[in-house]
């Protein structure tokens, strides 16, 4: 059964850059796509951006000047950076594998990592 | 971006009672190639992540027990408790994968009455 663990900087001052990464367990991370999603308290769920094992990438285009999603094969993990955070962007983050290709629904998920940006 | 509407935002039911939330999209998650709505329930409860309940709008996931049932087409989606337990006591949300960004609904917060 597919774990994903997630971990990453939780306190950030505005205008820093957020850095998590996830870890896959259990299953090949070249079967699936994966993902970053958020939770804003009060505003509900918003999905950030995927990722494949060939380096095929998509972003929410709300946050793709600012979004940069990555992977490393090798160590099957797969990283989330998000540059000039403001307090906006105070959220648990979340990392989620996709169902099946070209029908993402979330399936399996990270811990969640609250991140909270204060000055 | 495609718009996923919630209702209600919050209900209280009693136990044993049956538990129905509405979802709504902005635009038909219906392809006609394969005839499939692009539809996602979860359930959220507090301090954990969500967990898939249905996908393709009515198919259960594995461990989902029966008294869960998801129904619609189209633009318009259920999620069915047919018979409240206390472990229903949750945040239920929806989410349309038939464009990108995917979207959620805004959640519906179901309590015990």
């Amino acid at each position: 059964q597919v774990q994903l663990h997630q971990w990453g900087a939780g306190l950030l001052k505005p205008s820093e850059t957020l850095s998590l990464t996830c870890a896959v367990y259990g299953e090949s991370f070249s079967g699936h796509y994966w993902s970053w999603i958020r939770q804003v308290p009060g505003k509900g769920l918003e999905w950030i951006g995927d990722i494949n094992h060939t380096g095929e990438i998509n972003y929410n285009p709300s946050l793709k000047s600012r979004v940069t999603i990555s992977a490393d094969m090798y160590r099957e993990h797969f990283s989330l950076t998000l540059e000039s955070v403001t307090a906006a962007d105070t959220a648990v983050y979340y990392c989620a594998r996709e169902g099946q290709w070209l029908a993402p629904w979330f399936d399996s998920w990270g811990q969640g990592t609250q991140v909270i940006v204060s000055s | 971006d495609i718009v996923m509407t919630q209702s209600p935002d919050s209900l209280a039911v009693s136990l044993g009672d049956r538990a129905t939330i509405s979802c709504k999209s902005s635009q038909s998650l219906l392809y006609t190639s394969n005839n499939k709505n692009y539809l996602a329930w979860y359930q959220q409860r507090p301090g954990q992540p969500p967990k898939l309940l249905f996908y393709w709008a009515s198919t259960r996931e594995s461990g989902v027990p029966d008294r869960f049932s998801g129904s619609g087409s189209g633009t318009d989606f259920s999620l069915t408790i047919s018979s409240l337990q206390a472990e229903d006591a949750a945040v239920y949300y929806c989410q349309q994968y038939y464009n990108s960004p995917y979207t959620f609904g805004q959640g519906t917060k179901l309590e015990i009455k």
